[in-house]
């Protein structure tokens, strides 16, 4: 059964520090890994989508990799700014014949100005 | 365009209430998600659909739980008798396509679900 960890559970650091958010998955046999922000009180929103065949993605100040055969994924922050304080959550998607993306519980970030 | 839209956004039930929860995913997509979340945890899965068809429902926890889609656009989850461990959000997703998740999912902001 594909288990999703990421670490830590929550981050708290000052605005302007590059950062890394860390993900682990159990079952190497993935199709792709997705990382996504969620503010309180409202829905996901798609970061990175990495495909099993690459090991990163990048977009603005965020890079994401991966290395599947380790079963871990990081996200990048470069330059943290206050508005990027909000929970972290990356989704793996595995090649067990089901419809589903399994989640982590997420990493809370707060940026202190 | 409009993104994946969610109604009520708040729901408050009794317990033993049947509740009914919307989702209008975006236009032309085929895969359609829903989702639980528990209060400091990350969505769990319940149920998906391609266009009208239920492929999976795996992830619903009782029989009181069920969804549609009859003309593969917009979805509604029901339970019924809601219980307190109902309460969460549930959140909805559509995608393009859902080959092995190719496509990026794109979430609604979700119904919280309180039930008293």
């Amino acid at each position: 059964k594909q288990e999703v960890t990421q670490i830590p559970a929550a981050l708290s650091v000052p605005e302007g520090e590059n950062l890394v958010l860390n993900c682990s998955f159990t079952d190497s046999a993935i199709y792709n890994l997705q990382w996504f922000r969620q503010d309180p009180g409202k829905g996901l929103t798609s970061l990175l989508l990495i495909q099993s065949s690459q090991r990163e993605q990048t977009s603005g100040r965020l890079n994401a990799s991966l290395d599947k055969s380790s079963g871990r994924s990081t996200l990048y922050i470069a330059a943290s700014q206050p508005g990027d304080s909000a929970t972290y959550l990356c989704a793996v998607w595995t090649t067990s014949g089901t419809y589903k993306y399994i989640f982590g519980t997420g990493t809370r970030l707060k940026v202190l100005a | 365009g409009a993104g994946v839209s969610q109604s009520p956004r708040y729901k408050v039930a009794k317990r033993g209430q049947d509740v009914a929860l919307r989702c209008d995913p975006i236009s032309g997509h085929v895969s359609l998600f829903w989702y639980q979340q528990a209060l400091g945890q990350g969505p769990e899965f319940l149920t998906y659909f391609q266009n009208e068809a239920q492929l999976d429902k795996s992830g619903l926890p009782s029989d009181r739980f069920f969804a549609e889609r009859p003309e593969g656009s917009v979805s509604t989850l029901k339970i019924q008798r809601t219980q307190q461990e109902d309460s969460a959000v549930y959140l909805c997703a559509s995608s393009l396509l859902s080959l092995a998740g190719s496509y990026e999912q794109y979430f609604g902001p979700g119904t919280r679900l309180t039930v008293t």
